[in-house]
């Protein structure tokens, strides 16, 4: 079983539809977590960081449920610029990150 | 400023031939990682270095594979003898230690085809 989980998708969704992306984790001793996006052959970049109380960043909300080791991010009135692949990331230390295989979003017009 | 880059951005090589592969990470940015990602699945931690010392190398696949980082700035990700089911993007990323939610900026990748 792999450390991070995602559901691969793909997710095929109309401009303006609001969108969910799920991950667990299998470590209980992580520490960090983060959401990056990897859009088609380029390189992944950070969206943003996931905070135990939830957090928000324009359209984007992520939510981190330690008990249940799950974590998730949610796009509103999603945007054709949306399309890329998300990466669900788990830090346990300051140099080990775990990557999951990433969900995959196309926004449709 | 500059961002991570890396050299050559595709490499075809024949099985067997030994491959180097280089990281330039961001000017003064002590930490910097290498991973290795297959298509259709994440990244996958290689090794990661803090300034010249190598601290992890714990997700190197094989005696084949050896990075250097001699001077605390470039790096270099060798491998030796190369195998088809070495193809893959390597990517590098670099990160200045701080906080636990310290980000790692990532290269563009190195795009490996071994025939």
């Amino acid at each position: 079983r792999k450390e991070v989980e995602q559901d691969p998708g793909p997710f095929n969704v109309p401009e303006g539809a609001t969108v969910a992306f799920n991950c667990t984790y299998s470590n209980s001793a992580s520490q960090s977590f983060f959401w990056y996006r990897q859009d088609c052959r380029k390189e992944p970049k950070l969206l943003m960081s996931v905070y135990s109380s939830g957090n928000e960043d324009g359209r984007f909300t992520a939510q981190l449920n330690r008990a249940s080791q799950y974590i998730s991010l949610l796009i509103r009135d999603s945007k054709l610029s949306d399309s890329a692949t998300y990466l669900c990331v788990v830090k346990k230390n300051n140099n080990d990150m775990r990557f999951g295989a990433g969900t995959r979003l196309t926004v449709k017009p | 400023g500059a961002g991570v880059s890396q050299s050559p951005r595709y490499k075809v090589a024949k099985r067997g031939q030994d491959v180097a592969l280089r990281c330039d990470p961001i000017s003064g940015h002590v930490s910097l990682f290498w991973y290795q990602q297959a298509l259709g699945q994440g990244p996958e931690f290689l090794t990661y270095f803090q300034n010249e010392a190598q601290l992890d190398k714990s997700g190197l696949p094989s005696d084949r594979f050896f990075a250097e980082r001699p001077e605390g700035s470039v790096s270099t990700l060798k491998i030796q003898r190369t195998q088809q089911e070495d193809s893959a993007v390597y990517l590098c990323a670099s990160s200045f230690p701080g906080t636990s939610q310290e980000t790692q900026y990532f290269g563009p990748g190195t795009r490996l085809l071994v025939l």
